[in-house]
């Protein structure tokens, strides 16, 4: 139990288009769903945090007009990258948890790769 | 500010060698910690949280207060073990949130 899949799995898109990442937990009603980038041999940054019907919670640094998060249902949330350049190029993780904040157990998706030509 | 650093990017060790990934941190307050792992071409999942006190495949964390770390341990390393491993900890204050290490690439070498 607890899977929660990631769509695509990679995108390649050319600069200063928009592209859309999906987030789903595929057997449980995700509350609180997380999006993370991870750049090459570097570690896991957060990038915001979203609750089911609510506004997603940017970490500082992270420009929300660029990287807009929508959590529609309980089991879907979505990552788009507007306008995007090659310094958007990464791999985006998505992770799920059943209750609010951070105490509960998130299961992670199988990430994104995006690249931007 | 909350900071898990994981001193060591690479280790290799020999398949039946005890192992020892380092985690140290900074937190002002009790931590919640945790070890993840990403075997190869798999997703993160969680291996062990500190308040679980359990061994999971073989491996223990024993949380340390006084050194402020929570080292991955393992007593006899198998080739399966090779994988990703990335040491975390939940910020409570502020913005929650899982703060996550550098993380430490084991090798075990048959």
């Amino acid at each position: 139990g607890a899977v929660v899949s990631q769509h695509p799995s990679w995108v390649i898109c050319k600069s200063g288009t928009s592209v859309k990442i999906e987030c789903r937990s595929l057997d449980f009603q995700a509350t609180t769903m997380f999006w993370y980038r991870q750049f090459p041999k570097q570690s896991l940054m957060l990038m915001a945090t979203s609750n089911e019907g609510s506004k997603a919670t940017y970490e500082q640094g992270v420009e929300k007009d660029k990287f807009l998060i929508n959590h529609a249902s309980l089991t879907l949330s979505t990552l788009t990258v507007t306008s995007a350049h090659p310094e958007d190029s990464s791999f985006y993780i998505c992770s799920a948890s059943y209750g609010l904040g951070v105490g509960y157990e998130q299961y992670f998706g199988p990430g994104t790769r995006l690249t931007v030509t | 500010a909350q900071r898990v650093t994981q001193p060591e990017k690479l280790l290799s060790v020999f398949k039946g060698a005890p192992v020892e990934l380092k985690c140290n941190y900074s937190y002002s307050g009790s931590p919640e910690l945790f070890w993840y792992v990403q075997y190869s071409r798999q997703r993160l999942q969680l291996l062990l949280r500190h308040i679980s006190r359990e061994s999971i495949k073989g491996f223990t964390a024993d949380l340390n207060k006084g050194e402020t770390s929570f080292h991955l341990k393992k007593p006899f390393a198998q080739e399966e073990d090779s994988a990703m491993y990335y040491c975390a900890l939940i910020q409570i204050q502020g913005a929650q949130k899982l703060v996550f290490g550098q993380g430490t690439r084991l090798t075990i070498n048959p």
